[in-house]
């Protein structure tokens, strides 16, 4: 079955200091992998995705990803965390039948 | 730029209620979706539509309906409300398909069955 994994429902890390959100995946051929962030009350916003080629994308607000192939992940990085990056975090690997399998979810807590 | 507009904001049926949440989008695109989030399960497909005229069915397309009026406007109908329907919903779009079109999505609907 064609899956996508978010180990830690919540991660807390202070101000500052570097954040990763994890996901891992398993879909069959060359998914493309996309990250969404969700706010409060709000829709999910497109962060970035992977296409082919360097393994690590950048995306907005200063998030960037890093593509593993053989370990079939795309961790969510940033290399100093603000409060405002506090947020439902969303792994979603789509398939080339145009099915886009969504995570559950991995909330990032900053502590200020 | 409004993006896509979803309307109600929030809404509280009885079990047996109908109603249509209304979604409408402003970026031309072609692709537009009707997705639930429940606490812990991430977003689930009910009904996409990858083209003016044509719907298919998502995940969990069972209790709803949906209509793709033009290119534009995309509204997803409850004819018999249950209590199991009590989640969020959001209305996503697309300039393409899902592989490599990111999705545009509303502000949600908060529905509660009662």
């Amino acid at each position: 079955a064609q899956s996508v994994a978010q180990p830690e429902d919540q991660v807390n890390v202070a101000e500052g200091n570097p954040l990763t959100v994890k996901c891992t995946y398993s879909v069959s051929g060359n998914p493309y992998l996309f990250w969404y962030v969700q706010y409060p009350n709000r829709g999910l916003q497109f962060l970035l995705k992977y296409i082919t080629g360097d393994n690590l994308v950048k995306g907005s607000y200063g998030f960037e990803a890093e593509f593993n192939k053989s370990q079939t992940s795309f961790h969510l990085k940033k290399p100093s965390a603000l409060v405002s990056d506090s947020a439902l975090y969303f792994c979603a690997p789509s398939r080339r039948d145009d099915k886009i399998i969504f995570g559950k979810g991995t909330r990032l807590h900053i502590l200020p | 730029n409004a993006g896509v507009t979803q309307t109600p904001k929030f809404q509280v049926l009885k079990t047996g209620q109908s109603m249509t949440l209304q979604c409408a989008q402003d970026m031309n695109h072609n692709s537009m979706y009707w997705y639930r989030q429940d606490p812990g399960m991430g977003l689930r497909l009910i009904y996409y539509s990858a083209s003016e005229g044509t719907t298919d069915k998502g995940e969990v397309p069972n209790g709803y309906n949906v209509s793709r009026l033009n290119k534009r406007e995309f509204s997803l109908r409850l004819e018999s409300a249950a209590p199991s329907q009590t989640s969020v919903y959001f209305c996503a779009s697309s300039a393409g398909g899902t592989y490599n079109s990111p999705l545009h999505f509303g502000n949600g609907t908060r529905l509660t069955v009662t």
